[in-house]
């Protein structure tokens, strides 16, 4: 079985500072993964995704994510946080169910952004 | 707008109604997702369809019944629901190509539920 674990549950930043939000999986095989992000009554909006191409994978927004085997994490980074960037942020591995995707979501990390 | 619109918006109902909520996919795509989120819960996968066919019910109580008459359509019928059922249900879809994992799913705004 494959599992997130999101590890902060809040997150605040400065805006102009960096902004780093962990995740940590666990799967049986190579996964994809994902980062998707929501804004205050709105659905989920893809962020990145990972697919065994490149280990560094850029978004949009200017967000990236990392993923390092050896530590099974895809940490999301962002050199310089906006205001727009508070919101929640899911970290989100992939399997398939039959012939569709099964997502297992971490549970959500808050970004909170300062003046 | 991603392409995958959720109707109602917001939705009150009393423990005796039956409502549905529908969900309409612009993107092509041949699979359809209905989600649960509760607060201070991780997302809940309820039910997956793939070309129509439901491949996945994750133990989700009857009082929740899904419909997909094609491909781009999907509805979550409800009836006799709980208060503890009040969540933001989040309709999404994807187009899955043979047996490979990793395709992005697109998520719908969600529909607010408030049973009462």
């Amino acid at each position: 079985a494959q599992s997130v674990t999101q590890l902060d549950s809040h997150v605040s930043v400065s805006e102009g500072t960096p902004v780093l939000l962990r995740c940590n999986y666990s799967s049986s095989y190579s996964p994809s993964l994902f980062w998707y992000v929501q804004h205050p009554n709105k659905g989920l909006q893809l962020l990145l995704k990972y697919t065994s191409a490149a280990t560094l994978v850029k978004g949009i927004n200017g967000f990236e994510a990392e993923f390092k085997k050896s530590e099974t994490s895809f940490h999301l980074t962002k050199p310089s946080a906006h205001m727009s960037d508070a919101a929640e942020y899911f970290c989100v591995v992939s399997d398939l169910t039959g012939t569709a995707s099964k997502l297992t979501f971490g549970t959500g990390t808050r970004l909170q952004v300062t003046l | 707008e991603t392409g995958v619109t959720q109707t109602p918006r917001h939705l009150v109902m009393g423990m005796t109604n039956k409502k549905s909520l529908k969900c309409e996919q612009h993107l092509g795509h041949n699979a359809m997702y209905w989600y649960k989120q509760s607060a201070k819960k991780p997302l809940e996968l309820m039910f997956v369809y793939s070309l129509e066919e439901r491949v996945e019910n994750n133990s989700v109580p009857s009082r929740f019944s899904p419909e997909c008459p094609n491909s781009s359509h999907l509805f979550l019928h409800l009836h006799t629901l709980q208060p503890e059922d009040s969540a933001l249900y989040l309709c999404a879809s994807s187009q899955e190509i043979g047996q490979t994992s990793g395709n992005t799913i697109y998520f719908g705004e969600g529909s607010w539920l408030t049973v009462v």
